[in-house]
C-alpha cells in the first residue's frame, strides 16, 4: 500500500482479555516502530524493529506487552490480560532505516483506538 | 531529563500573528531533527526536517542551533487551519532510527 496501514482502527476490549494490534508498514521500510499516545499526552516510545536486529523493548511498559514482526514486514502487538489504563492510541510508524547521511522520517498509521472497559 | 523538551502551550493566537516554538534536546550527539503536525485525533505527519543551515518552506522556518541544543519553528501569518500540536523529533548519530519525541506543542489560530 501507500502508507502505513493498521488495524483494527477501533477496538473495545473487556478487562482481563488480550488484544492484537497488527501493523502493516510502507513496502521496502527497514525500520518499524510502536507508540502509544493516551489522551491530550505526547507519544510514548514502545519498541522498535530495524531489519534482521534484535528489537529494541525498552519501551514495553510490562511483560504484558509484546510485539513481533514476521519476515521483515507485517508487526503485531499483543497486550495481555488488558487493563483500562492500557486505554490509548497505538501508532506505528515505518522508515526506511537509511544511515549515514540519509534523512529518515518515520512515516506513521492512523493508529488503532483501543478502549478497555 | 526527557531526551526532547518542549512547553505544552497552548499558544493562543490570532489570525495572521507570528509565533515561535522552541525544543531543546539534551543529546548533542544528536543527528537529524524534524518537526511534525498533529491534528486533533489524527496520527502524527512530516510538516519539514530541519536543517544545519536552517530552512523554509512558505510561511514556516525551522533553525537548528547546535551550541544550545535547540530547534525552533517560526509560523509566519498564521491560519486558522495551523491550528495543530507542533511535535519536535530528534534522531540521535548513535542509532540512524531511534527517534525521540517531544510531548507537543498546542496552537491555537483564532480568527
Amino acid at each position: 500500500g501507500a502508507g502505513v496501514s493498521q488495524s483494527p482502527s477501533n477496538k473495545v476490549t473487556e478487562k482481563g482479555k488480550d488484544v492484537e494490534l497488527r501493523c502493516d508498514p510502507i513496502s521496502g521500510h527497514t525500520a518499524l516502530y510502536w507508540y502509544r499516545q493516551s489522551l491530550g499526552q505526547g507519544l510514548e516510545f514502545l519498541i522498535y524493529f530495524q531489519g534482521n536486529s534484535a528489537p529494541d523493548k525498552s519501551g514495553l511498559p510490562s511483560d504484558r506487552f509484546s510485539a513481533e514482526r514476521t519476515g521483515g514486514s507485517v508487526s503485531t502487538l499483543t497486550i495481555q490480560r488488558t487493563q483500562q489504563e492500557d486505554s490509548a492510541v497505538y501508532l506505528c510508524a515505518s522508515s526506511l532505516g537509511v544511515g549515514g547521511a540519509g534523512r529518515t522520517e518515520a512515516f506513521f498509521g492512523q493508529g488503532t483506538r483501543l478502549t478497555v472497559v | 531529563r526527557k531526551e526532547v523538551e518542549q512547553d505544552p502551550g497552548p499558544f493562543n493566537v490570532p489570525e495572521g500573528a507570528t509565533v515561535a516554538f522552541n525544543c531543546t534536546y539534551s543529546n548533542s550527539a544528536s543527528q537529524s531533527f524534524f518537526w511534525y503536525r498533529q491534528d486533533c485525533r489524527k496520527e502524527p505527519k512530516l510538516l519539514m526536517s530541519v536543517y544545519s543551515s536552517g530552512n523554509e518552506d512558505g510561511r514556516f522556518t525551522a533553525q537548528l542551533n547546535r551550541a544550545s541544543q535547540y530547534i525552533s519553528l517560526l509560523i509566519r501569518d498564521s491560519k486558522l487551519s495551523d491550528s495543530a500540536t507542533y511535535l519536535c523529533v530528534v534522531n540521535p548519530r548513535y542509532n540512524f532510527n531511534k527517534f525521540y519525541f517531544g510531548s507537543g506543542t498546542k496552537l491555537n489560530v483564532k480568527p
